[in-house]
């Protein structure tokens, strides 16, 4: 079955450079969500987008920018990265059914592994 | 806010033995709960969800958790510990009307021989 696609896997990037991780939804899923997970600690919610529009926003730095396309892809952009900003940043997709976004399952990609040095 | 803690951020277990992962969560309103495990280097994987149907929930590769709502608990158990399981495990919430999930700090799983 098909899964959620993040690009790149692996990116290293030096302090106030900028990043733009990708993310392909599993297809007819049209809810992205961004998280961030720190070397050892549990995956924090940045931000969600539903059919292209922004649905919810968490621990998102105002470095950090995202956006969802019509073709339910995602993009995470970040600028002027600090070494704070290493850590691995998951997308994951959720088919909505109804309104109840909150009971369905978000399907996880394998992360982009940033590096900031 | 709804959160989750996850009692023990490592548990040994013995090949074979029963697996328990402790979460309790705390919320004003009914939750949905999930369970999610992640491989070395690897993504986050359902392994089984609570979403206000029954009680005993039972996921992939054996196994399951119960929703107490007396003990704000949503644990997660195996009977028989595999070396495979052995991988971080992550309990998370979220609550009617938001689609965010909130996790827990997350257990590693050892199994020995």
């Amino acid at each position: 079955a098909a899964g959620v696609i993040q690009s790149p896997r692996h990116l290293i990037k030096e302090k106030r450079e900028t990043a733009t991780l990708k993310c392909y939804p599993i297809p007819r899923h049209d809810t992205v969500y961004w998280y961030q997970q720190g070397p050892g600690q549990d995956p924090q919610f940045l931000i969600s987008f539903y059919e292209k529009m922004q649905s919810d926003k968490g621990s998102i730095p105002d470095r950090f920018s995202a956006q969802q396309f019509s073709d339910y892809h995602s993009e995470l952009n970040m600028s002027s990265l600090e070494l704070g900003d290493s850590a691995l940043y998951f997308c994951a997709s959720s088919p909505t059914v109804g309104l109840a976004l909150s009971r369905e399952t978000q399907y996880f990609g394998p992360g982009t592994r940033l590096l900031v040095l | 806010a709804q959160s989750v803690t996850q009692l023990g951020s490592h548990v040994s277990v013995s090949e074979g033995a029963l697996v328990l992962l402790r979460c309790n969560y705390s919320s004003s309103v009914p939750p949905y709960l999930f369970w999610y495990v992640q491989y070395p280097n690897q993504g986050l994987q359902l392994l089984l969800k609570y979403t206000s149907a029954a009680t005993l929930v039972k996921g992939i590769n054996g196994f399951e958790a119960e929703f107490k709502k007396s003990e704000t608990s949503f644990h997660l158990t195996k009977p028989s510990a595999h070396m495979s399981d052995a991988a971080e495990y992550f309990c998370a919430v979220t609550v009617g009307g938001g689609n965010k999930l909130t996790f827990g700090t997350g257990t590693q799983l050892k199994v020995e021989l």
